[in-house]
Parts: structure tokens; sequence; C-alpha cells
């Protein structure tokens, strides 16, 4: 089964600046896609980027950037010139690739938080 | 408008209540889908529901029982919940089950007293 890691349970960065945030994930898996949700106290989960496990390139989103480590398992994700609006909780997710029990269904990691500070 | 809507926002009901939590889509997706988020726990997937039909149970207690009259609705009805069961059950849709984006409602926060 796939697992995703989110080690940081909260982060905060100062309005402007830049904030990266960790996602590790687990699987024996070589097609799969994963992405960046943002939770607002609204609640409302946003997707904020994605990437294909097969592309090389990172993907990127005006101010949002990831970082696909595809040997490392690693995706993190960094917000350029942070704004309050990116206050929220931050989650990663995994979606298989291929076929089976697994197909659609996404695995969300832990979350974290980020502040924001004027 | 997120597309997604849900009803009710919040609502608290006793173990022994009978409820029903009711999830709208306006998109034209096929697929949607229930989640529950407890604090401090990863969203889990609940169900799945792929052109009406039931496609998987995650192994979730039969005290939640879906119900997905057309693609464009999504019923979960609740009976002798229990106190863990609290949390925020989250709706979602996407054009079909193998897609993405899946686009999310804002949740009903569910207490159980």
């Amino acid at each position: 089964a796939q697992t995703v890691t989110q080690s940081q349970p909260e982060m905060s960065v100062q309005e402007a600046e830049t904030v990266t945030l960790s996602c590790t994930y687990d699987t024996s898996e070589s097609d799969y896609y994963l992405f960046w949700y943002k939770q607002p106290p609204s609640r409302q989960m946003i997707l904020v980027i994605r990437q294909e496990a097969y592309k090389q390139q990172n993907a990127t989103e005006n101010r949002f950037s990831v970082n696909f480590q595809k040997a490392a398992k690693s995706f993190s994700l960094k917000i350029s010139d942070s704004q309050l609006g990116d206050a929220a909780m931050y989650f990663c997710a995994y979606r298989s690739g291929s076929g089976g029990t697994s197909y659609g269904k996404l695995t969300f990691g832990q979350g974290t938080i980020l502040t924001v500070h004027p | 408008e997120t597309g997604v809507t849900q009803t009710p926002r919040h609502l608290v009901m006793g173990m022994t209540n009978k409820k029903s939590l009711k999830c709208e889509q306006h998109l034209g997706h096929n697929a949607m889908y229930w989640y529950k988020q407890s604090a401090k726990k990863p969203l889990e997937l609940m169900f799945v529901y792929n052109f009406k039909e039931q496609t998987e149970n995650n192994s979730v207690p039969s005290r939640f029982s879906p119900e997905c009259p057309n693609s464009s609705h999504l019923f979960l009805h609740l009976h002798t919940l229990q106190p863990e069961d609290s949390a925020l059950y989250l709706c979602a849709s996407s054009p079909g089950q193998g897609t993405q984006p899946q686009h999310f409602g804002d949740g009903t926060r569910l207490s159980i007293l």
C-alpha cells in the first residue's frame, strides 16, 4: 500500500518570503500522480498543483512550484512571495496511475499547517 | 460557488439518532467520493461511486450507509454512530474515477454527543 508522509506538522513564513513544505511517499509503482491541496479555514480543499511521475520537469503554478525527486520519493512544495491568503493546511496526496483497486484513490499525508506573518 | 455543495454545514446528533449528509455537484462529473477528516489524521477515503455504482468501500462500518441515486447526488446515511465518528466529512467529485482533479465541497462538521 502507498503511504504519504508530511513530517512538518506546522510551518511559518513571513509575508513576501519563501517557504518549502516537505512530503515523502512510498510506492512500488512507476506510474502515479502527486498533488498538493490547500485547505483554508473555510474547509474547502483546493488543488494547488499536480505532478505526473513520468514527467521529469517540475510543475509550476504561478508562485507555487514543486521539487519532484522520483528516486528519493520526495515531493516538496515551494511557495514564493508568500501572501496572507496562503495561510492554510496543506496536504500532499498520491494517486496511482495504474488500474486495479487503487485506481482513482487519493492517499493523503497528515497535513502541514502554514502560518503567514505580516 | 465551489461546484460541490454539502449540507448541512454542521450537525450535532446523539448516538441513537438517524441523520443524512447530502452532497450535490453541478460539474457534470461521474465520480463522487466521501472522505473522513479527523483531527491529526490524514484524510481517509470512505466510499467511491462511479456512474452511480459503488466501486470502493474502504472497510467502513455499516453504521455509515452511502446512497448515490444519480451522478449529481451523493448521500451518507448515519445511524447509531459512536463518539469517534465525530469528524469533518468531505465530499468530492471528478469527471471519472480515474481522472483528476477532485473537486471538494466545504464539508459537514459532525459532532456525536
